[in-house]
């Protein structure tokens, strides 16, 4: 089943902050991050493990709580290079199936 | 590493002809999958191979979808006949295997296909 992706669109002023959320109907083994820029193929941000470890890059981290079943990416101090949608990839409950699901994705437009 | 190579990167053709989807995972890698990506839709997993050997292929649409990965290096993903509901973009990712559950997989830059 589809992970949940809130907001589904963010518009942001540069300097802004954003959450993005990803919920899931089933217990979870990891998280992928992607961002995807029009036209071009989803990028790989970072991936999270069950154990609720967060991570961070640069100013963009996440957090994974496994009971809740959900992660968060956190951008900082937006910049406009962050514009794009961003997707959300879940594995689980283990990585027996190496596949990920996607979510619907998050459009987020950052404003000189 | 030249990363997932997928060719044609745009593809038109006409309703009822054959099209042909080609990709090149990264070298070493053992998994490879097939997504189409629609504004409707969004991002579906069509099909993923392991070692060249098709694992899940529950998300190929219906009997005019195939897909083949005949070497480590290579896949196709066909469709006969084309319908203007196929009209969509392609992508090929790959990942690696072994004991490392940290990989994730990598997209390849996507075939965008029109069917008229």
């Amino acid at each position: 089943q589809q992970p949940v992706q809130s907001p589904q669109a963010v518009i942001l002023r540069e300097g802004e902050d954003a959450v993005i959320n990803c919920s899931s109907s089933k217990a979870l083994y990891s998280v992928h991050w992607y961002r995807q820029k029009h036209g071009e193929a989803p990028v790989f941000l970072m991936i999270l493990l069950k154990g609720g470890e967060q991570k961070g890059h640069e100013k963009i981290s996440a957090s994974f709580n496994e009971k809740k079943q959900q992660s968060s990416l956190y951008l900082t101090a937006s910049q406009l290079s962050y514009s794009g949608t961003y997707f959300c990839g879940t594995e689980g409950p283990s990585n027996a199936g190496n596949m990920l699901t996607f979510g619907g994705g998050t459009r987020l437009m950052v404003k000189p | 590493d030249a990363g997932v190579i997928q060719s044609p990167r745009h593809e038109v053709t006409e309703m009822g002809q054959e099209v042909t989807l080609r990709c090149k995972p990264i070298s070493g890698h053992d998994y490879l999958f097939w997504y189409r990506q629609t504004m409707m839709r969004g991002l579906e997993l069509l099909i993923y191979f392991n070692n060249n050997v098709p694992i899940d292929d529950s998300g190929m649409p219906e009997d005019r979808f195939s897909a083949k990965m005949p070497n480590a290096s290579f896949s196709t993903l066909k469709i006969q006949p084309s319908e203007p509901r196929d009209s969509a973009v392609y992508f090929c990712a790959s990942k690696g295997g072994g004991a490392d559950f940290t990989d994730t997989q990598y997209f390849g830059p996507g075939t965008r296909l029109t069917v008229l």
